[in-house]
């Protein structure tokens, strides 16, 4: 039973616009939510994260969106560059009731064409 | 700061042999994480440490799994007999708990069984 779920395995965008990559959870006490970008051959590094309190939240060319009520959340990067080329993570937190242990979803490999 | 270190970076093995990972965690950490990426079931939890205690380990396949982390500096995640469909890439990861649930990943190790 996957608690956090990314619908879509990939994404391809051209250079400049934005990549939109979306992220569903279903258990109701995750209250804390991570976006990890990983590229081949390395481990996963931290990009962004939000807080249940919060809908939105913006670092640079980052900005993650969350929607409680539907449990979604979603990260938009605009404008994509070709660096950004790489698979992102989900996950997602019960820092109250579970401690620091993340949940991630399957990831979405992302393609940024020149 | 060196990071997560893993070692092997690499492991091809036979079926029935016995694999064992290692992982230095991040000085001053005291949460430590072993994640499987496959393609199917994504990045999915196996155990975690705090303190050097087992605190979760309902993520481990199955009793062939077992891990250790007999200090705040070092674990292991060792398979006896492994199988060919425990091939994966298998991540450590560290934090401090009063840090947040931001996890520091290392580079994997890539084991192929056959």
């Amino acid at each position: 039973d996957q608690q956090v779920k990314q619908n879509s395995p990939s994404l391809s965008v051209q250079e400049g616009r934005i990549s939109i990559l979306n992220c569903d959870y279903t258990n109701s006490m995750f209250d804390y939510f991570l976006w990890y970008k990983k590229y081949p051959a390395e481990g996963p590094t931290f990009l962004i994260s939000i807080s249940s309190i919060k809908d939105k939240n913006e670092d640079g060319r980052f900005t993650v969106f969350l929607n409680k009520s539907a449990k979604h959340l979603s990260l938009h990067i605009v404008p994509s560059q070709p660096g950004d080329s790489a698979v992102y993570f989900c996950a997602a937190s019960a820092i109250k009731a579970a401690g620091n242990k993340l949940t991630f979803g399957g990831g979405t490999r992302v393609l940024v064409k020149p | 700061d060196a990071g997560v270190i893993q070692s092997p970076r690499h492991e091809v093995t036979e079926m029935g042999q016995e694999v064992t990972l290692r992982c230095k965690p991040i000085s001053g950490h005291n949460s430590l994480f072993w994640y499987r990426q496959t393609m199917m079931r994504g990045l999915e939890l196996l155990i975690y440490f705090n303190n050097n205690v087992p605190i979760d380990d309902s993520g481990m396949p199955e009793d062939r799994f077992s891990a250790k982390m007999p200090n705040a500096s070092f674990s292991t995640l060792k398979i006896q007999p492994s199988e060919p469909r425990d091939s994966a890439v298998y991540f450590c990861a560290s934090s401090h708990t009063l840090q947040g649930v931001k996890l520091f990943f290392g580079s994997g190790t890539q084991l192929s069984v056959l």
